[in-house]
């Protein structure tokens, strides 16, 4: 199985709602990634987790949460959001951190109202 | 930061035409890899190519790494509407000890039929 599966598709929240993106794995990567992407821009790094401890913050707002809870799941708490979040999450995953290729999940749409 | 710059921002050929993109980066790398995203989606990993080589092929791939030059080209010979797409080169960079991907601005590449 080489799929980075993400859940939901789309996601339309308020400011003041609690909401978590999920992605899942089985590849048996040990480096796991959230990035954001707005439209017509490239990826940028969020969150990493090397062998489910986080090891890169890239001074991201607190309103977003990351939890790794095993080797193969990776979540993104959401609380408090703007509507300048709105964007593409995208989920990846690797065998180790850094300098191997990523597998991209589909990525969540979220749009904050 | 952006590590890796990527000309043109656009391209628009015709289906049998080749394909080549640029990019260009400012520190040292170990390796230096090319995705692809349509629109909307996850990214695909296409090519990593390392430090040490100057010239990777993968199918109608080829891509070249000048790294005194601290630069990259993707050429996609004849191209398919199929290869429509944004085209990203992503380089690694250090941070606390750990190792990240930072993705340059991609092109946009458009095939007609």
């Amino acid at each position: 199985d080489t799929e980075v599966t993400q859940t939901p598709k789309h996601l339309v929240m308020g400011m003041t709602n609690k909401k978590s993106l999920k992605c899942e794995q089985h590849m048996g990567h040990r480096a796991m990634y959230w990035y954001k992407q707005k439209a017509k821009k490239p990826p940028e790094l969020m969150f990493v987790y090397s062998y489910e401890k986080l090891s890169i913050n890239e001074s991201v707002p607190s309103r977003f949460s990351p939890e790794c809870p095993n080797s193969s799941l990776l979540n993104l708490h959401l609380h408090a959001l703007q509507p300048e979040d709105s964007a593409l999450y995208l989920c990846a995953s690797s065998q180790g951190q850094g300098l191997n290729e990523q597998f991209f999940g589909p990525g969540t749409r979220l749009t904050v109202l | 930061s952006q590590q890796g710059e990527e000309d043109p921002q656009a391209l628009s050929i015709q289906e049998g035409e080749n394909a080549t993109m640029n990019c260009s980066y400012k520190t040292s790398i170990n390796n230096l890899q090319w995705y692809r995203q349509n629109s909307g989606r996850g990214l695909v990993h296409l090519i990593l190519i390392r430090s040490n080589e100057r010239e990777k092929h993968s199918g109608r791939l080829r891509v070249t790494l000048d790294t005194s030059k601290k630069s990259s080209s993707l050429l996609i010979t004849a191209s398919r509407a199929a290869d429509t797409a944004s085209y990203f080169c992503a380089t690694d960079a250090a941070s606390g000890g750990y190792n990240k991907l930072i993705f340059g601005a991609g092109t946009r590449l458009a095939v007609h039929p």
